[in-house]
This record gives structure tokens, C-alpha cells and sequence, in this order.
């Protein structure tokens, strides 16, 4: 099956600093590719997602960049706010009529104010 | 919209019983999956319902089970619990099979004693 591998596992960056998670995944087949958000008590939460056919994608201070070749992710957020201090999880799935994701070990992100 | 919404929010059970939780997805969204988050496994897929029917089904013993109903409500059940069953479950509703957006409810907390 698939296995999608997460770095770091703990961030801190200062506020309006830059923060970058990377993931790898092992099945070429993966291409669909979604970040979430987990904060304390709360399930995760979507905040975006890369289908294989697109190379980038941003949403505000949040970006997602994907190289098929190398079989590996990003997620950017930039001018951090403390509000974005939460776990992150990155996740990989073949779109075969079927909604099982396979997750990354999640990165813990502290933004300093 | 409401969204995701999981009953009860925390579970305290002891070894050999058995637990069923509950899973109420958006509105108009018919399928419902199930994940088992550990701090040490990570997020895991359990199993995914659409049209009342098991669509797919993650690695995890028998002793799990679920089931959909007609008004795409869902259940999960864990009979004869073991201590390593602690965790969070969490349920995740999307439109169909095949819309990938996977929105997550807050999760049912089961401690296992």
C-alpha cells in the first residue's frame, strides 16, 4: 500500500517568518494529495489539496507544490500568524472510486509571536 | 451547514466490552469513512460506506465493524475491546465515492481501561 513520509516533525518558526512541510509517498498511482489542519480537541480540517495534474496551487498565505517525478509535496504557509500553531498532516490517494486517504505523520507547527 | 457531527464526544469503556459510535455527515453528503488516530500509528482508514454498502475497508481486525444507514448516518462498532483500542475515531463525510474533499468531524475519544 501506500506510504507517505513527513518532515519535520516539529516546526517553530518566528511570526511573519516563512514555514515549509514536506512529504514523499511511494505509489505513483497516488494523485490526489490534501493537507489538513488538526488543532487541540478538533478533527482535522481541510485547508487545500493538489490533484497530480496541477504542479502548485495557493490559497491566500498557503501554497501546495507537487513534483510527480520525485513523488514528493509541500505545503508553504507564509507570514505565519499564531493562529496557524496546530498539527499539520499531509496525505496521499489513488482516486479510484474509493475516499481512503493515506496520512503522513503530521508536524507539530509553533509560530512564536 | 452543520457539519461532521460524532456521538458520544468521549468514551470510557474496560477490557471485553464492546462500544458503538455514531456518525451524523453533512447534509446531503453519502459518504461517510472512519479513521483511528493514535499517537502512535498516526491516522489509519477503518472502513468507508456509500449507499448503505462497506465500499472499502482498511487493515484492522474483524472485531470492527460498521454500518450505514439510509439517511447516510453510520455506526462504528469495536467489540471485545483490548487496551491498545484507545484512541480517537474520527468520521469523515464527502458527496459521493468519488469527491475527494474529506470533511472530518471532532471525533469520539475511547479510553480503553
Amino acid at each position: 500500500g501506500e506510504n507517505v513520509e513527513q518532515h519535520p516533525s516539529t516546526l517553530s518558526v518566528q511570526e511573519g517568518d516563512s514555514a515549509v512541510i514536506k512529504c514523499t509517498y511511494s505509489d505513483s498511482a497516488s494523485n490526489y494529495f490534501p493537507w489538513y489542519k488538526q488543532e487541540l480537541g478538533k478533527g482535522p480540517q481541510l485547508i487545500i489539496d493538489i490533484r497530480s495534474n496541477v504542479g502548485e496551487k495557493k490559497d491566500q498565505r498557503i501554497a501546495v507544490t507537487l513534483n510527480k517525478t520525485a513523488k514528493h509535496f509541500s505545503l508553504h504557509i507564509t507570514e505565519t500568524q499564531p493562529e496557524d500553531s496546530a498539527v499539520y498532516f499531509c496525505a496521499a490517494s489513488i482516486r479510484t472510486g474509493a475516499n481512503n486517504l493515506f496520512f503522513g505523520t503530521g508536524t507539530r507547527l509553533t509560530v512564536i509571536p | 451547514k452543520a457539519g461532521v457531527t460524532q456521538t458520544p464526544r468521549y468514551l470510557i469503556k474496560t477490557r471485553g466490552q464492546q462500544v458503538t459510535l455514531s456518525c451524523s455527515p453533512i447534509s446531503g453528503h453519502r459518504s461517510v469513512s472512519w479513521y483511528q488516530q493514535t499517537p502512535g500509528q498516526g491516522l489509519q482508514f477503518l472502513f468507508e460506506y456509500f449507499s448503505e454498502t462497506q465500499r472499502n475497508k482498511g487493515n484492522f481486525p474483524g472485531r470492527f465493524s460498521g454500518r450505514q444507514f439510509s439517511n447516510s448516518r453510520s455506526e462504528m462498532n469495536v467489540s471485545t475491546l483490548e487496551l491498545g483500542d484507545s484512541a480517537l475515531y474520527l468520521c469523515a463525510s464527502s458527496l459521493t465515492l468519488t469527491n475527494e474533499k474529506l470533511f472530518f468531524g471532532s471525533g469520539t475519544q475511547l479510553s480503553v481501561l
